[in-house]
């Protein structure tokens, strides 16, 4: 079954609208979350890495005032994009980072679904 | 620093055939490599992944790829090819499992009956 759960799925909403993605990781408690943006037929772009229980790292060119990041828990992350415009309209995938050690040890980032923005 | 070069937008095989996804890398530090499948409007599914154990790896749905220091390589395989087959790959680095990766532009395998 799923490991990471991002929500929603797919959005359409109007520009100018503030949207909310939530990324959560079902099965271990993760302190980093990656969030990427992809858009059509390219790969992903890594736009952040949030921490739990402290500020976002952005990656250059990515303005976090247009992009918040909280990770107020180990399971949950959220991406908000502020005054969305339609050059924001994409497909954002979270990941989650499992702890090291145990079960988990040595495996690497698990991916969300992703949510597919489309702003009008 | 670390990045990918996945050679091939576009690669077209006859089902049954054999698959060849063609992943360099270029890193500072050992790399960890990974090969990684994305259905249409989904998020990413590992394949399989190589962390500095046995060269030749083999991952799910009769994948594998060997990792060549020589040639700075990750390339995917699979001997016969399936109609499921079909979709988009992407090989990625990081320093280590719990490092930032850094993705490839990605190849999209199309499977012809």
């Amino acid at each position: 079954g799923a490991v990471v759960s991002q929500h929603p799925s797919r959005v359409i909403c109007k520009s100018g609208t503030s949207v909310k993605i939530e990324c959560r990781s079902l099965d271990f408690q993760a302190t980093t979350m990656f969030w990427y943006r992809q858009f059509p037929k390219q790969s992903l772009m890594l736009m952040a890495t949030s921490n739990e229980g402290s500020k976002a790292t952005y990656e250059q060119g990515v303005e976090k005032d247009k992009f918040l990041i909280n990770h107020a828990s180990l399971t949950l992350s959220t991406l908000t994009v502020t005054s969305a415009h339609p050059e924001d309209s994409s497909f954002y995938i979270c990941s989650a980072l499992p702890p090291g050690g145990g079960s988990y040890s040595n495996q690497p980032q698990h991916f969300g679904d992703g949510t597919r923005l489309s702003i009008l | 620093a670390q990045s990918v070069t996945q050679l091939g937008s576009h690669v077209s095989v006859s089902e049954g055939a054999l698959v060849l996804l063609r992943c360099n890398y270029s890193s500072s530090v050992p790399p960890y490599l990974f090969w990684y499948v994305q259905y249409p409007n989904q998020g990413l599914q590992l394949l399989l992944k190589y962390t500095s154990a046995a060269t030749l790896v083999k991952g799910i749905n009769g994948f594998e790829a060997e990792f060549k220091k020589s040639e700075t390589s990750f390339h995917l395989t699979k001997p016969s090819a399936h109609m499921s087959d079909a979709a988009e790959y992407f090989c990625a680095v990081s320093a280590n499992t719990g490092n930032q990766f850094y993705f490839g532009t990605g190849t999209s395998l199309t499977v012809i009956p």
